[in-house]
């Protein structure tokens, strides 16, 4: 069965400062992992999506990692604006009836103080 | 922004009554999946719609049922509501049998009192 889990939970820093969050997961046989971000009340918005195959991906300020054998993914924020504050979610797909569904962890709130 | 769409944003409703949420899936998708958010949680699979049937389901009851319509759109009912069926409904478009990305709508906000 694959767990996904987020740390921290909470997370408040000020502007500027360059940040990681941290995603594991229990079963290493993923296909890709998805990083989202999420406004109060909002949709899930696709920030990243890395394969198996790959280590890393970049957009912009985000960077992501991914290491299958250790079960980790983390996502690498540079110089955070408060215009970052949501939470970010990490989700792997899991095999079902021919499709997918995806397996979320709880999130990391973000907070960034200007 | 994603072409998927979710009506309505914000119902209230009480226990016992029923609701249904309907979700609009991006242009060339053809699978709609459900997932239910609760307050500070991850979004927790429901279940998904292909080709106008249900193809695998999450860990929820009988009373949580969908449809899915030739033009890939695709509505939640939800019977019998109980307090504890308050959340975020989320739905996500996809291609059927590609584990690419994941479009999601807004989500419909439904409070049961």
């Amino acid at each position: 069965k694959q767990e996904v889990t987020q740390i921290p939970a909470a997370l408040s820093v000020p502007e500027g400062e360059n940040l990681v969050l941290n995603c594991s997961f229990t079963d290493s046989a993923i296909y890709n992992l998805q990083w989202f971000r999420q406004d109060p009340g909002k949709g899930l918005t696709s920030l990243l999506l890395i394969q198996s195959s790959q280590r890393e991906q970049t957009s912009g300020r985000l960077n992501a990692s991914l290491d299958k054998s250790s079960g980790r993914s983390t996502l690498y924020i540079a110089a955070s604006q408060p215009g970052d504050s949501a939470t970010y979610l990490c989700a792997v797909p899991r095999r079902i009836s021919g499709t997918y569904k995806y397996i979320f962890g709880t999130g990391t709130r973000l907070k960034v103080l200007a | 922004e994603t072409g998927v769409t979710q009506s309505p944003t914000h119902l209230i409703k009480t226990r016992g009554q029923q609701v249904t949420l309907r979700c609009s899936s991006q242009s060339g998708h053809n699978t709609v999946s459900w997932y239910q958010q609760a307050l500070g949680q991850g979004p927790q699979f429901i279940f998904q719609y292909y080709r106008e049937e249900e193809n695998g389901r999450g860990n929820f009851p009988p009373r949580f049922s969908g449809l899915q319509f030739p033009n890939y759109s695709s509505e939640l009912n939800v019977n019998a509501l109980e307090l504890d069926d308050s959340a975020l409904y989320l739905c996500a478009s996809s291609s059927f049998g590609k584990v690419g990305e994941l479009f999601f709508g807004e989500g419909s906000r439904l409070t049961v009192l």
